[in-house]
């Protein structure tokens, strides 16, 4: 079954320092996402992309935070000045349709942590 | 507003016990999901079921949704040892709007089954 990866599985940064987040969703999916869970907290959503542009995204994606798709298999979360409170684990998500009752395939994520 | 909140936080069964899990949310959904986590591990999608289904069985779960009171349970029969998981709800809002698919989780209930 086809799954979706993420890379790194852990990414230790010092703060201030520039981080990218690399995910490769399920090839015929056309939405993508990115969610966060900070330790013993829950999931939040980040940010919704669709045909090459931002759809939706949270309070939580500032100009910290963008993304990007480089060449229509990756798909990037960057975040350009780290803080200690962006230390979560990153989670990819790809979607056949984006909402339309169609369920989202997430990848294990990425534990960013920030020192 | 918070959606999605899941009670118990934890439960502790024995295995062939069956597992009950509810949640709550506060908004107008297109669907909501039951999603599962093992331990540092990603996301994995369970059940999909939309606003006007009120019940909706696969395997061993079965999911009901009450659209009036806003909530909804997932039941896991005869249950396994390796059923033992983080089980998350969450929800795609938005009712009759434009969705892109932006998921709201709840906080989740940690499920062990001894075996």
């Amino acid at each position: 079954e086809p799954e979706v990866t993420q890379t790194p599985s852990h990414q230790v940064t010092q703060m201030g320092q520039e981080v990218i987040l690399r995910c490769v969703p399920i090839s015929n999916h056309l939405y993508f996402y990115w969610y966060r869970q900070i330790l013993g907290q829950k999931v939040e959503f980040l940010v919704s992309f669709y045909n090459n542009e931002i759809s939706e995204k949270s309070e939580i994606f500032d100009d910290q935070f963008s993304v990007e798709r480089p060449d229509g298999s990756n798909f990037t979360l960057k975040i350009r000045s780290t803080k200690l409170e962006d230390s979560a684990m990153y989670f990819c998500a790809s979607g056949p349709t984006g909402g339309n009752n169609q369920p989202q395939h997430f990848g294990d994520g990425t534990r960013l942590s920030i020192l | 507003s918070q959606q999605g909140e899941e009670d118990p936080q934890a439960l502790s069964i024995q295995e062939g016990e069956n597992a009950t899990m509810n949640c709550s949310y506060k908004t107008s959904i297109n669907n909501l999901q039951w999603y599962r986590q093992n331990s540092g591990r990603g996301l994995v999608h369970l059940i999909l079921i939309r606003s006007n289904e009120r019940e909706k069985h696969s395997g061993r779960l079965r999911v009901t949704l009450d659209t009036s009171k806003k909530s909804s349970s997932l039941l896991i029969t005869a249950s396994r040892a390796a059923d033992t998981a983080s089980y998350f709800c969450a929800t795609d809002g938005n009712a009759g709007g434009t969705s892109y698919g932006k998921l709201t989780f709840g906080q989740g209930t940690i499920l062990t089954v001894h075996p």
